[in-house]
């Protein structure tokens, strides 16, 4: 069974709109976890790691005034598209790593936004 | 993250065995390889995983060279919902935090019925 639990899945929202993701990790905590972003026929970009109790860390080139991420608890992390534009349309997944290099990483099923 | 080539795509009959190979000449001793899979528009999916030795899980198998340097990802028998993007990952701990995965193009396997 899923072990990683993304929602919504699925977004259609004006311009303009702010629009919030969220990402659960089931039967275990997560002190850490990914996001990711994927434009069609590209592999994913890892946009930021989010740290429970702290602050995120951003890749470069990732606004992390527009992608806001909140990760309060050791069970969930939020991503938060602020005024989002057609451009920020895409494909959003998270994942949450096991505490062992040697275990699988576990992934979300993504969430499909659309700008209009 | 030491990085990983692999073929832009590979195509295989249905019900016959595939090997996607994989190479990554700069790992270093404490990286392991990790494959996973993504099927049209859902996350990636665990495969297989393995350090020196081949490993063998009920979806696939995972041959390492012995120096290494490359491995090979085998699905004994394709089946249609194999027909997916198969990421080939080297993963290694260094530091807090530092178990994310970095992505590459993949090998897009499309399988024939």
């Amino acid at each position: 069974g899923a072990v990683v639990s993304q929602h919504p899945s699925w977004v259609i929202c004006k311009s303009g709109t702010s629009v919030k993701i969220e990402c659960r990790s089931l039967d275990f905590q997560a002190t850490t976890m990914f996001w990711y972003r994927q434009f069609p026929k590209q592999s994913l970009m890892l946009m930021a790691t989010s740290n429970e109790g702290s602050k995120a860390t951003y890749e470069q080139g990732v606004e992390k005034d527009k992608f806001l991420i909140n990760h309060a608890s050791l069970t969930l992390s939020t991503l938060t598209v602020t005024s989002a534009h057609p451009e920020d349309s895409s494909f959003y997944i998270c994942s949450a790593p096991p505490g062992d290099v040697n275990q699988p990483q576990h992934f979300g099923d993504g969430t499909r936004l659309s700008i209009l | 993250d030491a990085k990983t080539t692999q073929p832009n795509s590979m195509e295989s009959n249905e019900e016959e065995p595939v090997h996607l190979p994989c190479n990554h000449s700069t790992i270093s001793g404490t990286d392991y390889i990790h494959w996973y899979r993504q099927l049209p528009s859902q996350g990636p999916e665990y495969v297989i995983h393995g350090l020196t030795s081949n490993v063998n899980n009920r979806m696939a198998s995972l041959a390492i060279a012995e120096d290494r340097k490359s491995s090979t990802l085998i699905l004994h028998r394709a089946t249609l919902r194999d027909a997916a993007v198969y990421y080939c990952i080297l993963r290694g701990y260094s530091g807090a935090g530092s178990y994310q995965l970095t992505f590459g193009k993949g090998t897009k396997l499309s399988v024939i019925p």
